[in-house]
């Protein structure tokens, strides 16, 4: 139990697009997603935390405009990058919170997405 | 703010050697502690955790025990296999939120 999917697994953009990732939860509903960055032998870093129904809490330093984040609904949540550019190239991570949560708020991780933007 | 440091890789082993990890953690209250593993093409699972102090996590032969005095939460296991060839990451909990150290880099040689 406990899954969490992305789609696309990978995608290659031009720069100036935008792209759409898309983190669900697939046998449990998550009040509570995160969304993650990660560069190549590097850690994860938390770019905001999305509560299904309201704004996302955004990390400092992560620009809000330029990576939109809509939870619309306790399964799916989806993380825009608008404009994108060389530097955005990254592996993108999510996570989902059951609503029923342990004491310790276990979060579950999708496998991951890999963005290359040309 | 609080952060995790661990060992850095990557970290060659011989089948069945034995495996630690260090990991240390600088926070303002009392995090939860976790060690995450990414195998290769896959998500982050947990692997194990410790809610409080002198707690010891465990499982698949893996262990670590939460060491308030030494702010550690070091990762062993006595006999590794090929299989768990993977990234591990030392992790806290605080808020809500989770905070990595940069991953731990395992590659066992049969």
């Amino acid at each position: 139990g406990a899954v969490v999917s992305q789609h696309p697994s990978w995608v290659i953009c031009k720069s100036g697009t935008s792209v759409k990732i898309e983190c669900r939860s697939l046998d449990f509903q998550a009040t509570t997603m995160f969304w993650y960055r990660q560069f190549p032998k590097q850690s994860l870093m938390l770019m905001a935390t999305s509560n299904e129904g309201s704004k996302a809490t955004y990390e400092q330093g992560v620009e809000k405009d330029k990576f939109l984040i809509n939870h619309a609904s306790l399964t799916l949540s989806t993380l825009t990058v608008t404009s994108a550019h060389p530097e955005d190239s990254s592996f993108y991570i999510c996570s989902a919170q059951p609503a029923a949560g342990g004491p310790w708020n276990e979060q579950f991780f999708g496998p991951g997405t890999r963005l290359t933007v040309l | 703010g609080d952060s995790v440091t661990q060992m850095e890789g990557p970290v060659t082993l011989s089948e069945e050697a034995f495996l630690t990890i260090n990991c240390t953690y600088t926070a303002t209250g009392y995090p939860s502690l976790f060690w995450y593993v990414q195998y290769p093409g896959e998500g982050l699972q947990l692997l194990l955790k410790a809610t409080k102090a002198d707690d010891k996590g465990s499982n698949k032969g893996f262990e670590a025990t939460y060491r308030k005095e030494t702010t550690s939460f070091h990762l062993e296991k006595g006999s590794v296999q090929v299989s768990d060839s993977a990234v591990y990451f030392c992790a806290l909990s605080e808020g809500g939120k989770l905070i990595f150290g940069q991953g731990t880099e395992l590659s066992v040689k049969p």
